[in-house]
């Protein structure tokens, strides 16, 4: 079955660097585009990043553009999410997804806590 | 990109029908048929209940239903039941090649 599990959570503190890491099986990685979508304790929703099948496209939410880096290894077949200068802000439960509406699946999150 | 516009709650009784609505811009939610509606349950990840405005995937049950009218799209649940309880979010492509999602909605069964 189809299976996302990210890692490489933590705490950490305000301007440090943090990579996050999705392991995928149970379909062909290479063939579709990933996403990263966060969630506040207690708030809502919001997509960070997306990255193509081939790596070769990325896009990036307005609000974490510079600072967040989202890329995969289709042969390992992982997904990753760099975050440079970490904020408060940040702190949030980071999912990896297919985010697609005929083959959507997500991880159980991984949480980054941002703190001094 | 600023988030879509939805109601913090919508209660109901069982059996009753409800309808959450999201509001975005002719940037996102007007531009594509591309929405897409969530269910959160506290501690879990989001299912995806209904994607590009009013298809059901499947195993989800037919009393959710989606529309769009201009830049408003529309999540109606039917028959209400307690485990509809739950946050729900609506998700829209948008122009700029991202996408951007409601503030959500918390549905109370009463």
């Amino acid at each position: 079955q189809v299976q996302l599990v990210e890692s490489g959570g933590g705490a950490v503190q305000p301007g440090r660097s943090l990579r996050l890491s999705c392991a995928a099986s149970g379909f062909t990685f290479s063939s579709l585009a990933l996403h990263w979508v966060r969630q506040t304790p207690g708030a809502g929703l919001e997509w960070v990043a997306r990255i193509s099948n081939d790596g070769f496209n990325k896009y990036y939410a307005e609000s974490v553009k510079g600072r967040l880096t989202i890329s995969r290894d289709n042969s390992k077949k992982m997904l990753y999410l760099q975050i440079d200068d970490l904020r408060v802000e940040d702190t949030a439960v980071y999912y990896c997804s297919t985010f697609r509406g005929d083959f959507d699946h997500w991880g159980q999150g991984t949480l980054v806590t941002v703190s001094s | 990109q600023s988030a879509l516009t939805q109601p913090a709650s919508v209660s109901g009784s069982p059996g009753q029908s409800i309808t959450i609505s999201c509001t975005g811009t002719g940037s996102d939610v007007g531009a594509y048929d591309y929405v897409s509606w969530y269910q959160q349950h506290p501690g879990k990840a989001p299912k995806l209940m209904i994607s590009d405005v009013s298809k059901r995937p499947s195993g989800v049950s037919n009393r959710f239903s989606g529309s769009k009218s201009g830049n408003t799209a529309s999540l109606t649940i039917s028959g209400l039941q307690a485990e509809d309880e739950a946050d729900y979010y609506c998700t829209s492509y948008t122009r700029r090649s991202t996408y951007v999602f409601g503030i959500g909605t918390k549905v109370t069964v009463l």
